[in-house]
């Protein structure tokens, strides 16, 4: 089936603009994560959500960030005010945590890379 | 918090020779363990896991990793590692977030940096 999708693939944007990055997991999976990959780094932590319960927002690394997630299924990672040091990868990824089809492993998606001009 | 430790940051091996990449973990609890490979611009692809079992666990690319609980260890293995294993590679533990054993993210080590030369 479809795997994780993410769009844009690339976004360039000015300092001080507002940028929307948006994730399409995998059907049927309950849980959203978003994690930032910057240049040669390993992988931060930012949010995630977890069916119906409060998203786990402890990685957000300024109030400038926020995400949502509308009807269990669609992300949107929203960056306002985008300074340069926000440039990085942004990775969204979903998993499969209830019931029979429970793997605990992470399915991500290809990334949105994010360059702050 | 839960932790993983990959105290290499780049691998370098022969092709046709053994590769080990090495993570060690710190939890409370049963660790739940996961190795990722990143190629070159592209995303995280799910290698291998333990969760519980067998403490030899096999995966994906002829890819395995052995659980050790004494030593805190996770190291990933390749029998005869090929020039197309060169990748990133991570570790990550299951972090818990409550009591729910559903309820959690993973926390990745800094990862690795594999190369192998023809």
């Amino acid at each position: 089936g479809a795997g994780v999708s993410q769009s844009p693939s690339n976004k360039v944007t000015e300092k001080g603009k507002d940028v929307e990055l948006r994730c399409d997991p995998i059907s049927g999976h309950t849980a959203l994560y978003w994690y930032r990959q910057s240049l040669g780094q390993g992988l931060e932590f930012l949010i995630y959500f977890q069916g119906n319960s409060a998203p786990d927002k402890s990685g957000l690394p300024s109030d400038r960030f926020s995400a949502e997630r509308t009807g269990g299924s669609v992300s949107t990672l929203t960056i306002q005010r985008t300074q340069q040091e926000d440039s990085a990868v942004y990775l969204c990824a979903s998993s499969s945590l209830r019931g029979r089809g429970s793997s605990y492993e992470q399915y991500f998606g290809p990334g949105t890379r994010l360059t702050v001009t | 918090a839960q932790s993983v430790a990959q105290p290499e940051d780049q691998v370098n091996v022969a092709e046709g020779n053994p590769l080990t990449v090495k993570c060690t973990y710190s939890v409370s609890g049963n660790p739940y363990l996961f190795w990722y490979v990143q190629y070159p611009n592209r995303g995280l692809q799910f290698l291998l896991k333990y969760i519980t079992g067998d403490n030899l666990v096999k995966g994906s690319y002829g890819f395995e990793a052995e659980f050790n609980k004494s030593q805190t260890s996770f190291h990933l293995k390749k029998p005869s590692a090929l020039v197309s294993d060169s990748a990133l590679y991570f570790c990550a533990v299951r972090d818990l977030r409550g009591r729910d054993s559903n309820d959690y993210k993973l926390s990745f080590g800094a990862g690795t940096t594999v190369t192998v030369r023809a």
